[in-house]
């Protein structure tokens, strides 16, 4: 099936860093959803994002759809303690909406 | 606020055990998904249900199956559990066309 790789996998930052992740397809995407996963708890669903070239920004994160629809990145400026955790982005596509997620991205921001 | 909720935050569970594993949203969402999540596999798909009784298989469905006998409750059965099922397991919902899932807290299963 569709496969959507992240890089990096891993990342240690220090506080007030910025921080990027990246997310790459062979094939276009329908969408990008991102999702963040707090140590012990959930993915919780950040943003989608749906046209080619398309930016979004939710206070320091800003996330980013290729031009040609096959890769998008998620953006932290200035990096908090509480971006700690693991970034996912995912594609919703096919019947009944099914989300396949990608490799994701561990972040570790060190105080 | 959108809730899912996972009946049970940890279980543990002997080899052979029949396992069922409860999820009820309160939002009235047509779709309902179990993933299951591992160390360096990520997320995996193992059902979902678009509808009350319909179910369709994800990517890793061997060794279990589903229920849907009501919109807000979607149940994963084990039907003879084994120590490879030992897993963080999630369920999601969603309303249907393109949007973002909410997830339950998890479940995480031991088999023993």
């Amino acid at each position: 099936g569709q496969q959507v790789m992240q890089i990096p996998q891993y990342q240690h930052v220090q506080e007030g860093e910025d921080f990027t992740t990246y997310c790459n397809s062979s094939t276009t995407l329908s969408n990008i959803q991102w999702y963040k996963q707090r140590p012990g708890g959930h993915p919780v669903f950040l943003i989608q994002l749906v046209k080619s070239g398309e930016v979004k920004k939710q206070k320091r994160l800003t996330f980013q759809f290729g031009e040609a629809k096959k890769n998008s990145s998620l953006h932290i400026t200035a990096t908090q303690t509480t971006d700690v955790g693991t970034y996912f982005c995912a594609e919703n596509s096919g019947g009944y909406q099914k989300v396949t997620f990608g490799t994701g991205t561990k972040l570790q921001v060190i105080p | 606020d959108v809730k899912v909720t996972q009946s049970s935050r940890y279980l543990v569970k002997r080899t052979g055990e029949k396992v069922f594993l409860e999820c009820v949203q309160d939002m009235d969402h047509e779709n309902m998904f179990w993933y299951r999540q591992d160390p360096g596999l990520g997320l995996r798909l193992i059902y979902f249900s678009y509808d009350v009784k319909m179910k369709e298989k994800g990517d890793i469905p061997e060794g279990y199956s589903v229920s849907r006998e009501k919109k807000e409750r979607f149940s994963l059965i084990l039907e003879s559990a084994s120590t490879n099922q030992t897993s963080m397991y999630l369920c999601a919902s969603s309303p249907p066309g393109y949007y973002g899932y909410t997830f339950g807290s998890g479940t995480r299963l031991t088999v023993v």
